[in-house]
């Protein structure tokens, strides 16, 4: 079946460091993917999406970019600051126009001021 | 315009008893869907609604079931709880054929 893996955590940066959080999946067809954001006591919130192959979803100075030929959607950030500490979430749908998203396990992010 | 919103925020229960959970969607939205999030198990799908009519089931016994209105408001029932059904229970919404899934901040159930 369709899966997501990232790169284990914790993460811990110092603030303005660059990061980086690998995203690989393996799903039949085009999936769509997305990286989504949980704050502490929170719901998931939507960072950003690509849709086809080498589509770059940005938001908020993350950015990714669908790569099928290496499946991957790793997350990239310039410079990171204290209140991106979160857990992120990569995430696929399993087919287009059906809500059923496929998680990765979450990667916890901390950045230290 | 507002967002997903789940009642209650949190619950306790008692093994043995059943729950109901509610969602109501974005305006517009008719596709529900709803996960279980577990430190042990992560994000798991239960199921999706749309239009009032099941669409898609995860891998869940039958004591979880759900339903929608035709307002596409969404609830989910679990009976008989047991000690591992306590997670948080997120919703989601969206607007098919977009792809992106909008979620509320989620239902904290306890299972003592």
């Amino acid at each position: 079946g369709n899966s997501v893996t990232q790169m284990e955590g914790p993460v811990t940066l110092s603030e303005e460091a660059f990061l980086t959080i690998n995203c690989t999946y393996t799903a039949t067809g085009y999936p769509s993917l997305f990286w989504y954001v949980q704050y502490p006591g929170e719901g998931l919130q939507l960072l950003l999406k690509a849709t086809k192959a080498d589509d770059k979803g940005s938001n908020k100075g993350f950015e990714a970019t669908y790569r099928k030929e290496t499946t991957s959607f790793h997350l990239e950030k310039g410079s990171v600051q204290v209140s991106d500490s979160a857990v992120y979430f990569c995430a696929l749908s399993e087919r287009q126009g059906a809500q059923k998203l496929v998680f990765g396990q979450g990667t916890r992010l901390t950045i230290n001021p | 315009k507002a967002g997903v919103t789940q009642t209650p925020r949190y619950l306790i229960k008692t093994r043995g008893q059943q729950v109901t959970l509610s969602c109501s969607p974005i305006s517009g939205h008719r596709s529900v869907s709803w996960y279980q999030q577990t430190p042990g198990q992560g994000l798991q799908f239960l199921f999706e609604y749309f239009s009032e009519t099941q669409r898609n089931k995860g891998n869940f016994p039958g004591r979880f079931s759900g339903r929608q209105f035709s307002n596409s408001r969404s609830e989910m029932n679990v009976s008989t709880l047991e000690l591992g059904d306590s997670a948080l229970y997120l919703c989601a919404s969206s607007l098919p054929p977009e792809p992106e899934a909008f979620f509320g901040q989620g239902t904290r159930l306890t299972v003592v």
